[in-house]
């Protein structure tokens, strides 16, 4: 099973400013099979990034994911007040699919 | 519009059994793989069962397989998830999703449900 590790557990950030999450994986995700989740209280979680880098339909150009193997990055270039939630990372490369435990986004 | 909604959630004492469906709407259903997703009270997310377009694939986590049945009905337009011999840790709010593509079970999941809780308790 891949373990996903995210850093950190809380970022306290102001609007405005550029937002870095990070997912370290166990060992190597096969062919960057990793996506990233926004997620907000009482709604669906939704899709942002797939297959590490490719931004989900709809995904304002300010989300931008990259990485590779075992580190991947989620960046967030100016925070809008909306994009504050927890952010999940999820490997779909092999069986089990696996969750990060998730970054909290908080407003400073 | 994809929609996704759940039902049958809802209050079961420990080693009692429930059913849970999800119904769709918005996309051509037995063309994609679908997912079942939980979220423990207070925790993050964790993956439950996954199931291919035409039921020939199934998988599940370890902490439900041999418990969990999930299964689909194409002609409705349907995903269920047979829960039985239910603990108190399987207390959760229980999402469907759909994922990419129609065979290969490993996929993200995209879109959600709004889910449907789950309560475990005597």
């Amino acid at each position: 099973e891949i373990v996903l590790t995210q850093s950190p557990g809380t970022l306290s950030l102001s609007p405005g400013e550029r937002a870095t999450l990070s997912c370290r994986a166990s060992q190597s995700v096969i062919s960057s099979y990793l996506a990233w989740y926004q997620h907000k209280p009482g709604q669906a979680p939704r899709l942002l990034i797939y297959s590490a880098s490719s931004r989900a339909t709809g995904i304002p150009d300010r989300f931008s994911g990259s990485g590779s193997g075992t580190d991947f990055t989620l960046t967030i270039s100016r925070l809008e007040p909306e994009d504050f939630a927890v952010y999940y990372c999820q490997q779909y490369g092999s069986s089990p699919l696996t969750f990060g435990q998730g970054t909290r986004l908080e407003i400073k | 519009e994809v929609q996704l909604v759940e039902s049958g959630g809802g209050l079961v004492q420990p080693g009692r059994s429930l059913r849970l469906s999800c119904t769709t709407s918005g996309f051509t259903f037995d063309d994609y793989v679908m997912h079942w997703v939980r979220q423990a009270p207070g925790k993050g997310l964790e993956w439950v069962a996954s199931i291919n377009w035409n039921s020939g694939g199934v998988e599940y986590s370890d902490s439900v397989k041999g418990r969990f049945t999930i299964s689909r009905d194409n002609a409705n337009n349907s995903l269920y998830l047979q829960m039985n011999s239910l603990r108190p840790e399987d207390t959760a709010l229980y999402y469907c999703a759909k994922g990419w593509g129609g065979l290969v079970i490993t996929s993200w999941f995209d879109p959600w449900g709004q889910g449907t809780l789950v309560t475990v308790s005597s």
